[in-house]
């Protein structure tokens, strides 16, 4: 079973817009950690953020806002008046305690801003 | 502040040739996993070490040797190189204390 779920593989957005990118997980552990990386086109893994599964609270960083909920085991990613430089590759991640803080990726998404 | 530094960035092999995918840290991390990266099925953890000495395998393993006689390199061995080996290739460390991965520049790896 997929751990880490993104279930759009690709959205395209005009520049300005707000696009919202989402990820669902799935774990039976109490700590764990959920990341969100970002993959341009040159190729590297970026690191964005990493919220732990006993910090609920919403972040908002720049034009990036990330909504946690453990309710529905979500934890989507918004970009607020997205730029043509946010076109890239989206990875939700998720580490779990129990095993050994390993990581699991989704698939990604792979976001285009449209000039 | 190196981070994270894999070689070679590209590469190309023929069918059967053996190569070694350099990777090292110079953050003194105790975790060091190979993924590689296939479109539409994000990154698969090859193998990964815990610490120097000890390694594991992840989620697609096969084809693929590591060793970790030091805490700072985690070379990854293509034995036999075959066309399914075709991917990009990332190494990364973890440090349990702060439990955020960081990841080289990745290795495109072409096997003909």
């Amino acid at each position: 079973a997929q751990k880490v779920t993104q279930a759009q593989t690709e959205i395209s957005v005009v520049e300005k817009e707000d696009v919202t990118l989402d990820c669902v997980y799935e774990t039976r552990d109490t700590t764990y950690y959920l990341f969100w990386y970002k993959q341009p086109p040159s190729g590297e893994l970026v690191f964005l953020i990493r919220r732990n599964s006993f910090d609920e609270q919403n972040e908002i960083s720049g034009r990036y806002s990330w909504n946690f909920q453990k309710s529905t085991s979500s934890f989507n990613f918004t970009i607020t008046a997205s730029q043509v430089v946010d076109s890239a590759v989206y990875f939700c991640a998720l580490s779990e305690q129990g095993t050994g803080n390993q990581f699991y990726f989704g698939t990604g998404t792979s976001l285009t801003v449209i000039p | 502040n190196a981070g994270v530094t894999q070689t070679p960035k590209f590469q190309v092999l023929k069918t059967g040739q053996s190569m070694t995918l350099q990777c090292a840290q110079d953050m003194n991390h105790e975790y060091m996993s190979w993924y590689r990266q296939d479109p539409g099925m994000g990154l698969r953890l090859i193998h990964y070490s815990v610490g120097a000495g000890i390694t594991d395998q992840g989620e697609v393993p096969n084809g693929y040797n590591v060793s970790r006689s030091t805490t700072e390199d985690f070379p990854l061995r293509l034995l036999s190189a075959a066309p399914s080996q075709t991917s990009v290739y990332f190494c990364a460390s973890l440090s349990f204390s702060g439990n955020t991965i960081y990841f080289g520049e990745g290795s495109w790896l072409t096997v003909v």
